[in-house]
């Protein structure tokens, strides 16, 4: 069965320092993958996606991802956050063929000042 | 416009109260879903419509009906719910295709927050 795991539940790093948010997915088939992102009692937004092609996908607010196929990973950077990235990060696969998303459990990141 | 729009934003409500969530988007998606999600949880996928049809139910209890009465409007009319029930629930959109990730590629609302006393 698909299913998306996320290590990590909680990452604080410094305002200005790297991130980087690790997803690992079991799918079959070429997967469909995205990262969504989701601030206190908000709804979901695109982050970016994945679908074929360029393995390293460029994304809104400074975000990036990559793709491995080796690995069955699709990790998140960014080189520089900010405060205001400190939010809810859900990596997610697309499954079958009505739009189905399967979310990981989430990492949840903290930035200091 | 691209944007997936929730109301009431907040929803309090008893155990024998009959209440409504509305969802709209204006994107000319034909795939519109509903889903739950708890504190410190990823969300559950309730409900999805393709075309204005019911194609996915993840057995969802029946005190949740969903409604989409055209192509951007869905409805998730709840009747007496459980305390258990609280949650934020959140509208998403998307376009329907046959190949490619399109389909998996939604867009959410900001959701109701559910409380059922």
């Amino acid at each position: 069965a698909q299913s998306v795991t996320q290590p990590d539940i909680h990452i604080t790093v410094s305002e200005g320092a790297s991130l980087e948010l690790r997803c690992n997915y079991s799918y079959g088939a070429t997967p469909y993958l995205f990262w969504y992102v989701q601030s206190p009692g908000q709804g979901l937004q695109l982050l970016l996606k994945y679908f074929s092609g360029d393995t390293l996908v460029q994304g809104i607010k400074g975000f990036e991802a990559e793709f491995k196929r080796s690995q069955s990973s699709f990790n998140l950077r960014k080189p520089s956050v900010h405060w205001s990235d400190a939010a809810e990060y859900f990596c997610a696969v697309g499954r079958g063929s009505q739009g189905n998303l399967i979310f990981g459990k989430g990492t949840k990141l903290s930035v200091k000042p | 416009d691209t944007e997936v729009t929730q109301t009431p934003k907040h929803l309090v409500m008893g155990m024998t109260n009959k209440k409504s969530l509305k969802c709209e988007q204006h994107m000319g998606h034909r795939a519109m879903y509903w889903y739950k999600q708890k504190a410190k949880k990823p969300p559950e996928l309730m409900f999805v419509y393709s075309y204005e049809k019911l194609s996915i139910n993840e057995s969802v209890p029946s005190r949740f009906s969903p409604e989409c009465p055209n192509s951007s409007l869905l409805n998730l009319h709840l009747h007496a719910l459980q305390p258990e029930d609280s949650a934020l629930y959140l509208c998403a959109s998307s376009q329907v295709q046959l190949a490619g990730g399109g389909r998996h590629e939604q867009f959410f609302g900001p959701g109701t927050r559910l409380t059922v006393l």
